[in-house]
């Protein structure tokens, strides 16, 4: 079966410092993979989105990026968090396989202070 | 381009009553619709999603969806609520099959004793 983790749980990072989130997939090969942001009271923001290693896709300008170094693994990262970047950070995958149905990750809460 | 409204951030019931949490989307072409439930601090899980197959659609927990082309709606609906239903709920559109999903703002469901 097929399995989604992030990591870390929690964050809480000053202004400025960088950021880096870790997402991983198991169980299936070249899934589509997605960053998703929500903020309180705002919903899902579509970040990042990637149909396959090295090929990404950004929905919003902002000051933070995203990776895929390997099949199954996405990075989002940034040189100078704001405040405006807390929020609850959320990955997700589909494949063909799977009739590209969007399975989400536990979430990484990050706090910018 | 597609879009989503849920009517109603915030939905409270009494356990046992009617549950009804509404949804219209808006796209160009024939919609893939999802329902989706965030407990707090957590991802989310797919409730159940209509793919133009039968327009009533079962998910899990006991919830069920109608899609009505010509009220452009996918509302949600459980005959009896349990304290356990209280979440968030996002409905979610996604034009093609393996298109960007685009969320609703997501609606807050309480359920009292």
């Amino acid at each position: 079966s097929q399995t989604i983790h992030q990591w870390p749980a929690t964050l809480v990072q000053p202004v400025g410092s960088p950021l880096s989130l870790e997402c991983t997939v198991e169980g299936t090969s070249n899934p589509n993979l997605y960053w998703y942001r929500q903020a309180a009271g705002r919903g899902l923001q579509l970040l990042f989105y990637s149909v396959g290693i090295g090929q990404i896709s950004s929905e919003v300008p902002q000051n933070l990026s995203a990776s895929r170094p390997q099949d199954r693994q996405f990075i989002l990262s940034s040189k100078k968090l704001l405040l405006s970047d807390s929020g609850f950070y959320l990955c997700a995958w589909s494949s063909e396989a799977r009739g590209y149905e969007q399975y989400f990750g536990p979430g990484t809460r990050l706090t910018v202070t | 381009a597609q879009s989503v409204t849920q009517l109603g951030s915030h939905v409270s019931v009494s356990e046992g009553a009617l549950v009804l949490l509404r949804c219209n989307y808006s796209s160009s072409v024939p919609p893939y619709l999802f329902w989706y439930v965030q407990y707090p601090n957590q991802g989310l899980q797919l409730l159940l999603k209509y793919t133009s197959a039968a327009t009533l659609v079962k998910g899990i927990n006991g919830f069920e969806a109608e899609f009505k082309k010509s009220e452009t709606s996918f509302h949600l609906t459980k005959p009896s609520a349990h304290m356990s239903d209280a979440a968030e709920y996002f409905c979610a559109v996604r034009a093609s099959g393996y298109g960007k999903l685009t969320f609703g703002q997501g609606t807050i469901l309480t359920v009292h004793p």
